[in-house]
């Protein structure tokens, strides 16, 4: 069935290099690629996504990019803060109208 | 403020109850869904409501109900004959339908924790 796969499960980073977390969908029809941040107790919010016509885009510290050959898309933070500490989801939007989360990155950024 | 709101926060229920879950949206968006939430398993989707009086089964729908009646509210009751109900349900509504006409963002309420006793 549909799927969207997401690594690593956890992440930790020191205060001000990259992280990278990726994503890989089995649906070649899918065509919307949203990522969402979830802080301690609180529900997952939009950061940044990318639709299937573009390969990269850029919001200040986060960034996404999208290999539609290869099926897979990335979320790349520079210059972490202790502020991105959250969990971090993937998704993909199938054209049956629904939308699939990969099971969630845990990202910890160290002082 | 415009948002989101589920309550109660926390749910304590004993087994063999029904348990009915609320959530209230401000944003006259046109579709609510319901998602669980266990760990290392992502967001499952429970049910979704794409307009007021209509409403379809999720990926894990069995044990669940709902109701749309009115645009703002859409609980979802978690009843006896869902296995394992313990875990942390998330609501979320959208403008209009996902899809290549939507927009897609989904706006989440803080989510409530249902523990089964």
């Amino acid at each position: 069935g549909e799927n969207v796969e997401q690594h690593p499960s956890t992440l930790s980073v020191q205060e001000g290099d990259s992280a990278v977390i990726k994503c890989t969908y089995s649906d070649s029809a899918s065509n919307y690629f949203p990522w969402y941040k979830q802080e301690l107790g609180k529900g997952p919010q939009l950061i940044i996504d990318i639709r299937s016509n573009v390969g990269e885009k850029k919001d200040q510290r986060i960034a996404v990019t999208l290999n539609k050959t290869a099926k897979h898309f990335s979320l790349h933070i520079t210059e972490t803060q202790p502020e991105d500490s959250a969990v971090y989801f993937c998704a993909a939007y199938l054209n049956t109208d629904k939308l699939i989360f990969g099971t969630g990155t845990r990202l910890q950024v160290f002082p | 403020d415009g948002g989101i709101t589920q309550s109660p926060k926390y749910l304590f229920r004993k087994e063999g109850q029904n348990v009915t879950l609320s959530c209230e949206q401000n944003l006259n968006h046109d579709a609510m869904y319901w998602y669980r939430q266990d760990p290392g398993q992502g967001l499952r989707l429970i049910y979704y409501s794409q307009i007021v009086n209509d409403f379809q089964k999720g990926d894990i729908a069995e044990g669940y109900s709902v109701s749309r009646e009115k645009k703002e509210s859409f609980p979802l009751t978690v009843t006896s004959a869902q296995k394992n109900p313990t875990a942390f349900y998330l609501c979320a509504s959208s403008i209009r339908a996902s899809g290549n006409s939507g927009t897609g963002e989904l706006f989440f309420g803080e989510g409530s924790r249902l523990t089964v006793l």
